[in-house]
């Protein structure tokens, strides 16, 4: 089992918005900054948000990211076919021997 | 242009010896920790480890800890992931990425992922 914890999966039709929740606990999510990586079958992962709810370079404002205490969100809205991937979330495991990631959710666009 | 470029696919018998690299260009490659991420065939991602080019200092989950060893050489920009047995249970795809550490911490910048198959 994953540190943090995420649905398996979430639908929604295009054009819709989703939401992916995580949920960890006092030792990871509630005191450090969360991240989301977007992952596509074949291809390696790509960094949707840092620091929360940050945005890198490119990466549309469809996405965006809110935490509150120990469980964070992804939110995605004018969902596009595109879209479809497994999201994971990650974050610090409270001590400089790395990081955790949930079990990640398959984003299925109907 | 910051990039990390990973060896190619493996296919190995259990037992065998396996090193394999991710080269860092277009950053100063000393300054930023490189992690170690698995993926198992129809599994998540996990977090095996880092290490940090300037002074090799590594630091592994501790899931990982004795499964396999990071290392790292500063003079050509590169850092390694290896086995001295490997088993069945390797099968997976590994990915490199360069950790943003400061404030916030996340992996930025990823390999493209090596492919490692142990079967008899």
């Amino acid at each position: 089992q994953s540190v943090l914890t995420q649905p398996p999966s979430v639908s929604a039709a295009p054009g819709q918005r989703v939401t992916i929740s995580c949920s960890g606990s006092s030792s990871n999510i509630e005191n450090n900054y969360v991240s989301w990586y977007q992952k596509v079958p074949g291809t390696a992962p790509k960094l949707l948000i840092f620091d929360t709810d940050k945005r890198p370079s490119g990466i549309p404002d469809r996405f965006s990211g809110s935490k509150s205490g120990t469980s964070a969100t992804l939110g995605i809205t004018g969902l596009q076919t595109g879209d479809e991937a497994d999201y994971y979330c990650g974050t610090w495991n409270g001590s400089l021997s790395g990081g955790v990631f949930g079990g990640g959710t398959k984003l299925t666009v109907l | 242009e910051v990039r990390l470029v990973q060896s190619g696919a493996e296919v190995k018998k259990p037992g065998e010896f396996l090193k394999i690299s991710c080269k860092g260009s277009g950053y100063s490659f000393t300054s930023y920790w490189i992690g170690w991420v698995r993926q198992m065939p129809g599994k998540g991602l996990e977090w095996m480890g880092i290490i940090y080019p300037g002074d090799s200092d590594t630091r592994y989950s501790p899931s990982f800890q004795g499964q396999a060893t990071i290392s790292a050489d500063r003079s050509i920009s590169t850092s390694f992931l290896h086995w001295s047995s490997l088993k069945a249970s390797d099968t997976a795809i590994y990915y490199c990425a360069r950790l943003y550490y400061d404030s916030g911490s996340y992996l930025d910048y990823w390999g493209q992922g090596t492919q490692v198959t142990v079967s008899s």
